[in-house]
């Protein structure tokens, strides 16, 4: 089966600049890569996702790479604000009945 | 308007005791989820619906047991509750199953702990 892997675990950064969080996957049929941010008491929300015939997306300061040849994919907040703070999970998928989820990184934005 | 809601928001009980959460989505999809996150936040599916069936039913024990009455709701009931049952509790629903509208969409979780 699939294996995600997630890096790094928590993660601070001064308000204002850019955090990057990392995954890997071993399944080389994956083709779908969401991923999620997760607040405090909330359920994990879409942020932003992108197919394996992309290798970039870009939605306002967020960004996802996919290098599928490597078999990993990054996001990329820029200009960090404070409610950017948050639980944020990459995810694998190759059919979109089953998800195999990261380990989740905890990114702190220091005002 | 809540997408995905979720029944109870918190379940406090003691170990043994048989309890049910419920789920229920009206965005129209076919298909749903149950995940569980431990302690350490890691996202774990536990089954999966589509349109009252199962398609997927990962290594659970067999005191959980899903039921779909119709696509729009999926319940999750847990018999003889023990105490590494502790975890928060999420519900999803996709469009379908496959294809290019998979994403998925979370409920605000039910938070179970067992005493």
């Amino acid at each position: 089966g699939e294996n995600v892997e997630q890096h790094p675990s928590t993660l601070s950064v001064q308000e204002g600049d850019s955090a990057v969080i990392k995954c890997t996957y071993s399944d080389s049929a994956s083709n779908y890569f969401p991923w999620y941010k997760q607040e405090l008491g909330k359920g994990p929300q879409l942020i932003i996702d992108i197919r394996s015939n992309v290798g970039e997306k870009k939605d306002q300061r967020i960004a996802v790479t996919l290098n599928k040849t490597a078999k990993h994919f990054s996001l990329h907040i820029t200009e960090t604000q404070p409610e950017d703070s948050a639980v944020y999970f990459c995810a694998a998928s190759n059919t979109g009945n089953q998800f195999y989820f990261g380990t989740g990184t905890s990114l702190t934005v220091i005002p | 308007d809540t997408a995905v809601s979720q029944t109870p928001k918190y379940l406090v009980t003691q170990m043994g005791n048989d309890k049910s959460i419920k789920c229920e989505q009206n965005l129209g999809h076919d298909t749903m989820y149950w995940y569980k996150q431990d302690s350490k936040k890691f996202l774990k599916i536990m089954f999966s619906y589509n349109n009252k069936e199962l398609i997927i039913n990962e290594t659970v024990p067999n005191r959980f047991s899903p039921k779909s009455p119709d696509k729009a709701h999926l319940n999750l009931h847990i018999n003889s509750l023990e105490l590494g049952d502790s975890a928060v509790y999420f519900c999803a629903s996709s469009l379908i199953a496959g294809g290019p509208r998979e994403t998925q969409y979370f409920g605000p979780g039910t938070r179970l702990l067992v005493l």
